[in-house]
């Protein structure tokens, strides 16, 4: 069974800073998606991201899939209160098999 | 905008008692999902549909049962509720890769 791992699990930022969180797989992707979960409300998908080395940016967000698509990150420049939630990656397989990982809970301090 | 809707978003059942969680969704999606969300276990399928009157087990269907007797409409049925079935449920559908997700059903079962 393909194991997704997160970290942090938890990270507390004051507004302005930067920072990245990770997705490790113990085997190789073949497509990876990053949503992200407000409280109280269901996860809203951000990027997918499908070929090794691929590069993705939505505003202040930037995906990057590994050389190797067996990991990914997701940096976020700049942090505002907005970017609070649960950072989940999730490998995808077909159009019924997904993989979630544990999530990244993140709280941007204003 | 898709919309995938929950009957409830807070319930509060028996022990024994057998639960009903309806999830409507507005787009004519055939695919339809219900996962259980747990602190540091994440996103865990419970059941998909990929068609009416179709329905395929997840990783943790012991304890649940699902109907789905209409496209839009996609219910999860715990038969007979027990403590350790508190959890939030998450309803969501799918077109090509992307799901889109309710906004989730806390359940608590005393």
């Amino acid at each position: 069974t393909q194991l997704l791992e997160q970290s942090p699990q938890f990270l507390s930022i004051q507004e302005g800073e930067n920072l990245t969180v990770y997705c490790n797989s113990s085997s190789v992707f073949s497509s990876l998606q990053w949503y992200r979960q407000e409280p109280g409300e269901g996860p809203v998908l951000l990027v997918t991201v499908v070929t090794g080395g691929e590069v993705k940016k939505l505003k202040r967000l930037t995906f990057q899939f590994g050389d190797a698509r067996k990991d990914s990150s997701l940096h976020i420049t700049a942090a505002q209160p907005g970017d609070t939630g649960l950072y989940l990656c999730a490998e995808t397989s077909g159009t019924y098999k997904y993989i979630f990982g544990t999530g990244t809970r993140l709280k941007v301090l204003a | 905008d898709v919309k995938v809707t929950q009957s409830s978003r807070y319930l509060v059942k028996r022990t024994g008692e057998k639960v009903f969680l309806e999830c409507v969704q507005d787009m004519d999606h055939e695919n339809m999902f219900w996962y259980r969300q747990d602190p540091g276990l994440g996103l865990r399928l419970i059941y998909f549909s990929y068609d009416v009157k179709m329905k395929e087990k997840g990783d943790i269907p012991e304890g649940y049962s699902v109907s789905r007797e209409k496209k839009e409409r996609f219910s999860l049925i715990l038969e007979s509720a027990s403590t350790n079935q508190t959890s939030m449920y998450l309803c969501a559908s799918s077109y090509r890769e992307t799901q889109y997700f309710g906004p989730g059903t806390r359940l608590l079962v005393l």
